[in-house]
């Protein structure tokens, strides 16, 4: 059965800090992997897409990282800001031929950033 | 742009009742979904339509219908609404842009049955 796992569950950290979020899937076949935000009461917004021959994507001050052989992915924010407090998503999807595909989402890390 | 509009925002029903929520995009996508999200847990999807005409089932169905009723519209029914289908629902599209399907969200619509 198709997982992503992911770490941890909440976190805290001041603003300006950095932070890594983590993310571990087991999926097959992969396609590609993808990072969504989602603010409180919204839908999610992707951040990055990856797919198996990219290693490292920016958008801005978030960085993702791919390691298709370890099948982690992880998501950093850099001097993070008070507009950073959301939950991130791992999104995995799969393909499966004749234009399938499955999604398969982690549960969400929510962070908080305070002042 | 609009993007990804459901209807309503909030809805309260009591155990039995009926209602529809109704999803609409303005991207001229070709798929589009019903997720439900609960605390603790991930984004379930509920139905797809990968085109119009066309619906399947995904993870958690039960309960359920839904209808495309064009390339632009895709509703979810709940025909006698029951407590564990108190959730957060989202709909959102999909296009398929340099080799990955891209989701883009609407803004959820909060139900509460009682």
């Amino acid at each position: 059965k198709n997982q992503v796992e992911q770490s941890p569950q909440s976190l805290i950290i001041l603003e300006g800090k950095n932070c890594t979020l983590q993310c571990n899937y087991t999926v097959s076949p992969f396609s590609n992997l993808r990072w969504y935000k989602q603010d409180t009461g919204r839908g999610p917004v992707s951040l990055t897409i990856m797919t198996f021959s990219e290693n490292t994507k920016s958008n801005g001050r978030y960085t993702a990282t791919l390691d298709a052989d370890t099948k982690q992915s992880s998501l950093h924010i850099t001097a993070s800001q008070l507009s950073d407090s959301a939950s991130y998503i791992c999104v995995v999807t799969s393909y499966s031929g004749a234009g399938s595909y499955q999604l398969t989402f982690g549960k969400g890390t929510k962070l908080s950033v305070i002042p | 742009n609009a993007g990804v509009t459901q209807t309503p925002k909030f809805q309260v029903l009591k155990t039995g009742q009926s209602m529809t929520l109704q999803c609409a995009q303005d991207m001229n996508h070709n798929s589009m979904y019903w997720y439900r999200q609960d605390p603790g847990m991930g984004l379930r999807l509920i139905y797809y339509s990968a085109s119009e005409g066309t619906t399947d089932k995904g993870e958690v169905p039960n309960g359920y219908n839904v209808s495309r009723l064009n390339k632009r519209e895709f509703s979810l029914r709940l025909e006698s609404a029951a407590p564990s289908q108190t959730s957060v629902y989202f709909c959102a599209s999909s296009e398929f842009r340099s080799g990955a399907n891209v989701l883009t969200f609407g803004a959820g619509s909060r139900l509460t049955v009682l």
